[in-house]
């Protein structure tokens, strides 16, 4: 099976922009997915596709894609954007990968 | 409201077996495929098995090797995990997620709060 590569630990001063990325073969044919987890939660779907937003995400979550990277961007990252977050993708044959986690901290 | 609630978690040895169950209510189940996702203690997220919606479809995480088993009762809007042999890495919390389909992307919408299933001796 494919794997998803993130890098672990992001952090970003309040009220800017950060970026998130997720690299993977996989990445190539599907768009990754990318969900928010705070501690004691279950995830939360935040990006899908190429780039849509479930109801009720605010719009400075925004999702873009390049060959085999997807990306996360935080525009005016807010404290309670402070989380860990996962991309997801299915490959090739059928399954589904996470990738590890980017630790997001808010300063 | 749509909803996925989890049960059945709980203590058990290595060894043992452990069926959990996930109620859907809120949205025709019988309509969409649904998938297990799992959360050791500190660690990331894990995909562990999918289930089309009619059954005809089943995928596994690779390092499941066969002991794990997913199913679903449409009638009675449930999802299902047959866990057996269990081992010490397979304690987590264990989350039941549905699934969804747009041009190219395949993810999970709407997930449960997740049940905790710990193996130890």
């Amino acid at each position: 099976s494919s794997e998803l590569t993130q890098d672990p630990a992001v952090s970003v001063a309040l009220g800017q922009t950060v970026r998130i990325t997720c690299q993977g073969d996989s990445l190539r044919s599907y768009y990754a997915s990318w969900y928010q987890q705070k501690p004691g939660q279950a995830p939360v779907l935040v990006i899908y596709g190429k780039n849509n937003r479930p109801s009720g995400i605010p719009d400075r979550f925004s999702g873009s894609n390049s060959g085999n990277t997807a990306s996360l961007t935080i525009t005016g990252a807010q404290a309670e954007d402070e989380a860990d977050y996962y991309c997801n993708s299915r490959d090739s044959s059928g399954t589904r990968v996470f990738g590890g986690g980017t630790k997001l901290t808010v300063l | 409201e749509v909803q996925l609630v989890e049960s059945g978690g709980g203590l058990v040895q290595p060894g043992g077996s452990l069926r959990l169950s996930c109620a859907a209510s809120g949205f025709t189940f019988s309509s969409y495929s649904m998938n297990w996702v799992r959360q050791a203690p500190g660690k990331g997220l894990e995909w562990v098995s999918y289930i089309s919606s009619s059954s005809s479809t089943i995928y596994y995480a690779d390092s499941l090797k066969g002991r794990f088993t997913i199913s679903r009762d449409n009638a009675k809007n449930s999802l299902y995990l047959q866990m057996n042999s269990l081992r010490a890495e397979d304690t987590a919390v264990y989350y039941c997620a549905r699934d969804r389909l747009a041009v190219a992307s395949y993810y999970m919408d709407v997930w449960g709060k997740g049940t905790t299933v710990t193996v130890s001796s």
